[in-house]
């Protein structure tokens, strides 16, 4: 069981918008604990779409954002296309585990 | 350019060790703390625990204490990730993965802006 928790999958058919909740507890994000967003492609390695809440690393486009309130946080994906077909991850830090903690990752099927 | 590259898959019996490897170039290889992460077939993202190569202290998921151990090699770059008494719960891709440190205005933390390429380890009778 992952200590956040994330919708296993969602779809949506292209150009349409999305979001992937992330919820988490007082001891992490309601802690005030930054999460971090990353997306997993078949065979490779994670990629980082968002830092700090709702910064983009450059070259991410504009299509991805995020958000955060209280114990939870967003990730929100407009203008889908097929390339962003993967799996999806949160990430954040929880301080009674004295550790990064992960989502369970959501599956984004585009239509 | 910052690489880290892992060492190759290995299949391990039940009971047995594995210990992999990342070696680091691109950067100064003390200046930055190395993660492990793994995923099993079908799983999400677990961390692992985290390496300082600088003095070599670490800080591992409450999870593996007692089984796993993170040790470096300052003169190849390289860190290693040893775990133990393996069951074939232990059947994952394991990754090592550099943090990003970050102050953005409001707040500060880090990302993972570097990965292995992952090791698959196999753990089966």
């Amino acid at each position: 069981q992952s200590a956040l928790t994330q919708p296993p999958s969602v779809s949506g058919a292209p150009g349409q918008r999305v979001t992937i909740s992330c919820t988490g507890s007082s001891s992490d994000i309601g802690a005030g604990y930054d999460v971090q967003w990353y997306q997993v492609l078949p065979g490779t390695a994670p990629k980082v779409l968002i830092f700090g809440n709702t910064n983009r690393p450059s070259g991410v486009p504009d299509r991805f954002s995020g958000s955060k309130s209280g114990t939870s946080a967003s990730l929100a994906i407009t203008g889908l296309q097929a390339e962003d077909e993967a799996d999806y991850y949160c990430q954040s830090y929880d301080f009674t585990l004295s550790g990064v903690v992960f989502g369970g990752g959501t599956k984004l099927t585009v239509l | 350019q910052v690489q880290l590259v892992q060492s190759g898959a290995e299949v391990k019996k039940p009971g047995a060790s594995v210990k992999v490897s990342c070696q680091s170039s691109g950067y100064t290889f003390t200046t930055y703390y190395l993660h492990w992460v793994r995923q099993a077939p079908g799983q999400g993202l677990e961390w692992m625990g985290i390496i300082n190569p600088s003095g070599g202290s670490t800080n591992y998921a409450q999870k593996f204490q007692g089984r796993v151990t993170m040790t470096w090699d300052t003169s190849t770059s390289t860190v290693h990730m040893e775990l133990s008494s393996l069951t074939s719960e232990d059947t994952a891709v394991y990754y090592c993965a550099r943090p990003f440190f970050y102050y953005d205005g409001s707040g500060q933390g880090y990302y993972y802006d570097y990965w292995g390429q992952g090791t698959l380890v196999t753990v089966s009778s």
